[in-house]
């Protein structure tokens, strides 16, 4: 079975600051995605970024970007120059290669600070 | 294509009523999934189809739950005589394949039992 887990419930970031949300995980897989999912109050879930595990290299998508430790099986996201409108539960979630259903951590609530 | 939507975004209903729920994908999408989203907590697996084919189900629907996708195109999910525990969120997503890993999730339904 898999699992995520996000261990930091809240965070807060100053405007203009960066931020990192952690998120580790567990599987037997050794294909499989990784995502963060941003969850704005009220409104739907947005991909934010997307890693392969078969992939070296980290994602980047523009201030969005991601520490990928296939070994340690961590995987986590760093906003940089944050925005009010970053202010939102964000989602870390595991998929396999082969599956069809997420697996999500229980999320972080980002609170941006002007 | 305004992306995936659904129907009623929020429903108060008494313990022990029936409630349907439905999900329109986006268009050309061949699967749609449910998920339930509790309060605290990621969204958790329902169910899923491949067109009109119910292929895979999570334990944690119950046989007061039911699923349908009749034309392959929009979803409906019923919960029968509704119990105060299944007060949620239920998120609809769709995806094409082969990129199953490109989930679009609606803005969901909020159940709210009394």
């Amino acid at each position: 079975a898999q699992t995520v887990t996000q261990s930091q419930p809240e965070m807060s970031v100053q405007e203009a600051e960066t931020v990192t949300l952690s998120c580790t995980y567990d599987t037997s897989e050794s294909d499989y995605y990784l995502f963060w999912y941003k969850q704005p109050p009220s409104r739907q879930m947005i991909l934010v970024i997307r890693q392969e595990a078969y992939k070296q290299q980290n994602a980047t998508e523009n201030r969005f970007s991601v520490n990928f430790q296939k070994a340690a099986k961590s995987f986590s996201l760093k906003i940089s120059d944050s925005q009010l409108g970053d202010a939102a539960m964000y989602f870390c979630a595991f998929l396999t290669n082969t599956g069809n259903q997420f697996y999500f951590g229980t999320g972080t609530s980002l609170t941006v600070i002007p | 294509d305004t992306g995936v939507s659904q129907n009623p975004r929020h429903k108060i209903t008494k313990r022990g009523q029936n409630v349907t729920f439905r999900c329109d994908p986006i268009s050309e999408h061949n699967r749609l999934y449910w998920y339930r989203q509790t309060l605290g907590q990621g969204p958790e697996f329902l169910t899923y189809f491949q067109n009109e084919a119910q292929l895979e189900k999570s334990r944690l629907l119950s046989d007061r739950f039911s699923a349908e996708r009749p034309k392959g195109s929009f979803s409906t999910l019923e919960i029968q005589r509704t119990e105060q525990g299944d007060s949620a969120m239920y998120l609809c997503a769709s995806s094409s394949s082969p990129h199953t890993y490109e989930q679009y999730f609606g803005p969901g339904t909020r159940l709210t039992v009394t």
